[in-house]
C-alpha cells in the first residue's frame, strides 16, 4: 500500500504561484495519484488525475490555473495566479488494492 | 451531471448504529465503485471501505471490519454504509465517493454523524 507524504502547510501571496508536493513511498514511484481540494466547511472536490509521466487530466470545471507535474516519486500540483478561494486543504490519493490518502496540505493565501 | 446525494445529519448515543445513504444520479450506478471515507473534526481523510454496486462485492479497511456493512440497492441507485457499536470517536463527516477506475472523481456532500451521550 503506498504511503503518501505531504507537507502540512504552505502559503502563497495573492496572484503568485505555488507548487504543492505529494511524495509516494519507496516502490510506488510509478503510481497514479489524484489531487483533491477541500475548502473550509465543504466536501472534497476532485481536481485531477496525475500519472508518473506527468500527464494529467482535470475534472470538470477545474480552472486552467491548476496544473500537474511529476518527478520521480513526487507528484506536484501547481496553482498559478493564486486566488483567495484557493485557500483550502489539498489531499493526494493513490491506490493499490485499496485507496490511501496523504495527510493533506493546508494552503494559506496571504 | 453526476450527483451523489447523502442522507441528513444524525445524532446517536454510544453503542448505537447509524446507516447513511448515498443516492447516485447522472451516470450508470453499476459502472462505478463507491468508496466511503470519513473525516473526524480537524483531521484528514480516512478510507473505510468500498462496494462494487454491480456485484455487491465489498472490501473494508481492517480498522472497521466487524463494525461496518456496505450495501446497495440498484433499483434506486443508492449505496448504504452502516456502522455499529458507535463510539464518541466515530463522530465525523462521512462521505461517499464515486470511483470509475481506481481514483475518486466525485464526492458526496457528506453526512455529519455525532456520537454523544
Amino acid at each position: 500500500q503506498p504511503v503518501l507524504t505531504q507537507p502540512s502547510s504552505a502559503s502563497a501571496s495573492l496572484g503568485s504561484s505555488v507548487k504543492l508536493t505529494c511524495t509516494l513511498s519507496s516502490g510506488h514511484s510509478s503510481y497514479i495519484i489524484a489531487w483533491h481540494q477541500q475548502q473550509p466547511g465543504k466536501a472534497p472536490r476532485y481536481l485531477m488525475r496525475l500519472e508518473g509521466s506527468g500527464t494529467y487530466n482535470k475534472g470538470s470545471g477545474v480552472p486552467d490555473r491548476f496544473s500537474g507535474s511529476s518527478s520521480g516519486a513526487a507528484r506536484h500540483l501547481t496553482i498559478s495566479n493564486v486566488q483567495s478561494d484557493d485557500e483550502a486543504d489539498y489531499y493526494c490519493e493513490s491506490w493499490d488494492q485499496n485507496p490511501s490518502f496523504g495527510g493533506g496540505t493546508k494552503l494559506t493565501v496571504l | 451531471q453526476v450527483q451523489l446525494v447523502q442522507s441528513g445529519a444524525e445524532v446517536k448515543k454510544p453503542g448505537a448504529s447509524v446507516k447513511v445513504s448515498c443516492k447516485a444520479s447522472g451516470y450508470t450506478f453499476t459502472d462505478c465503485w463507491i468508496h466511503w471515507v470519513r473525516q473526524a473534526p480537524g483531521q484528514g481523510l480516512e478510507w473505510m471501505g468500498w462496494i462494487n454496486p454491480n456485484s455487491s462485492d465489498t472490501n473494508y479497511a481492517q480498522k472497521f471490519q466487524g463494525r461496518v456493512t456496505m450495501t446497495r440497492d440498484t433499483s434506486i441507485s443508492t449505496a448504504y454504509m452502516e456502522l455499529n457499536g458507535l463510539r464518541t470517536d466515530d463522530t465525523a463527516v462521512y462521505y461517499c465517493a464515486r470511483v470509475p477506475s481506481v481514483i475518486t472523481d466525485y464526492w458526496g456532500p457528506g453526512t455529519l454523524v455525532t456520537v454523544s451521550s
